[in-house]
């Protein structure tokens, strides 16, 4: 079947503008997490919801950042006024599962690059 | 201090070696453990959850100590395709639910 999409696989655009960072998890999956992940690091939590509701939005950098998953299916990252320090690979991943255990597999997107020029 | 600490590498071994990967936690709460796998330029994919008594899967063993917040992953009779980042991850539960990355131990197999 389908896997986690993203879209779109690569942003550039100018310092200060806005972008929204589309992802579309796997049918069914009940969470979604969003990552930022440098070159060689690992990926870095942002934000994730379980179904709809965004609960815990801590490793969000700044207020510059939102997230939001209306239906409890596609979710939006968004980045008001770019930076060139926002220069990343964003990724989500998805899961059946809204907690660990036995089983438990986030499956990941193949990401976004965002450049900021 | 970095939630999860692993040696960057890279590691460079010939084919048929057995190398073995670290990982340190400093979070006592984290209650499940997992080695991701990743391929260049690719997203993480799951390459074995880590049990408290130790687990293996064909050539890979992976070992947790709570008691001293380590894991490890052991591959054994190394094959060209095993090359690539691993990825040591905890899962947090606490007011939580979400995985912590560490930043990964770069293997590269050779003939």
């Amino acid at each position: 079947g389908a896997g986690v999409s993203q879209s779109p696989r690569y942003k550039v655009t100018k310092r200060g503008q806005d972008v929204a960072l589309r992802c579309d998890p796997i049918s069914g999956h009940v969470s979604l997490y969003w990552y930022r992940q440098a070159l060689g690091q690992g990926p870095e939590f942002l934000t994730y919801f379980n179904y709809e509701a965004q609960q815990d939005k801590s490793g969000l950098p700044n207020d510059r950042f939102s997230a939001e998953r209306p239906e409890g299916s596609i979710s939006t990252l968004t980045i008001q006024r770019t930076e060139q320090r926002d220069s990343a690979m964003y990724r989500c991943a998805s899961s059946s599962l809204l907690t660990s255990g036995d089983n438990y597999e986030q499956y990941f997107g193949p990401g976004t690059r965002l450049t900021v020029t | 201090r970095k939630e999860v600490e692993q040696d960057p590498g890279p590691f460079n071994v010939p084919e048929g070696a057995t190398v073995a990967f670290n990982c340190t936690y400093s979070n006592s709460a984290s209650q499940s453990f997992f080695w991701y796998r990743q391929d260049c330029r690719k997203e993480p994919k799951l390459l074995m959850s880590v049990y408290s008594s130790g687990n293996e899967d064909g050539r890979f063993t992976a070992q947790l100590n709570r008691a001293s917040q380590y894991i490890s992953l052991l591959i054994r009779d190394s094959k060209l395709s095993d090359s690539a980042t691993y990825l040591c991850v905890v899962w947090v539960s606490y007011n939580t639910d979400k995985l912590i990355f560490g930043t990964g131990t770069r293997l590269q197999v050779f003939p």
